[in-house]
């Protein structure tokens, strides 16, 4: 099993559409978890972290269920710029981050 | 001015050269890695670095060796390369949470390595 495990899509939306990611992981010792977003051959960027009461940025939410070892993240009102990978990424221990392959999104007009 | 810089942003090399890929940063940060992306696989973890004196393997480290030169710099050498390292590489800065945990990492924009 995938230490992080994500859908590759593609995820094909309409603008406005909500669109929401799942995520799981395999080591509950994890303890520091984050969504990160990569543009095509650019480097990925920190979208937000998630925390166990769950977190919300603009349209963007993302929960954590640690008994489950899920996250996922929900994105409301899709915009054409969020046409992205979207990487889930976990902290194993103190000493590096464990990325998922990434699901990918495409926001048509 | 970027915060992590690498150099250079692309490379085409044939099998059984040496080459170097260079990494800067001005976060201050203590901790350094770097990666290598494939499609479909995902960002894979080559060498992380606490400091000048502490160097780690990674999940994919055969075939490389990194050298950490000083806080900021920290740079990875393919010492005879061959055609399946062509990738895109990425070196990534970090530091560690009050409480401990690791924080985000930030990255830099990318060296697109091509061995023929």
């Amino acid at each position: 099993r995938k230490e992080v495990e994500q859908d590759p899509g593609p995820f094909n939306v309409p603008e406005g559409a909500t669109v929401a990611f799942n995520c799981t992981y395999s080591n509950s010792a994890s303890q520091s978890f984050f969504w990160y977003r990569q543009d095509c051959r650019k480097e990925p960027k920190l979208l937000m972290s998630v925390y166990s009461s769950g977190n919300e940025d603009g349209r963007f939410t993302a929960q954590l269920n640690r008994a489950s070892q899920y996250i996922s993240l929900l994105i409301r009102d899709s915009k054409l710029s969020d046409s992205a990978t979207y990487l889930c990424v976990v902290t194993v221990d103190t000493d590096k981050l464990i990325f998922g392959t990434g699901t990918r999104l495409q926001v048509f007009p | 001015d970027a915060d992590v810089t690498q150099t250079p942003r692309n490379r085409i090399t044939k099998t059984g050269k040496r080459i170097m890929l260079e990494c800067s940063q001005t976060k201050g940060h203590d901790r350094m890695y770097w990666y290598r992306q494939d499609p479909g696989l995902g960002l894979r973890l080559i060498y992380y670095s606490f400091d000048v004196k502490d160097i780690n393997k990674g999940e994919i480290s055969d075939g490389y060796s990194v050298s950490r030169q000083a806080q900021a710099k920290f740079s990875l050498s393919l010492e005879s390369a061959i055609p399946n390292q062509t990738a895109l590489y990425f070196c990534a800065t970090s530091d560690l949470q009050v409480n401990g945990a690791l924080n985000e990492q930030f990255f830099g924009p990318g060296t697109r390595l091509t061995v023929l």
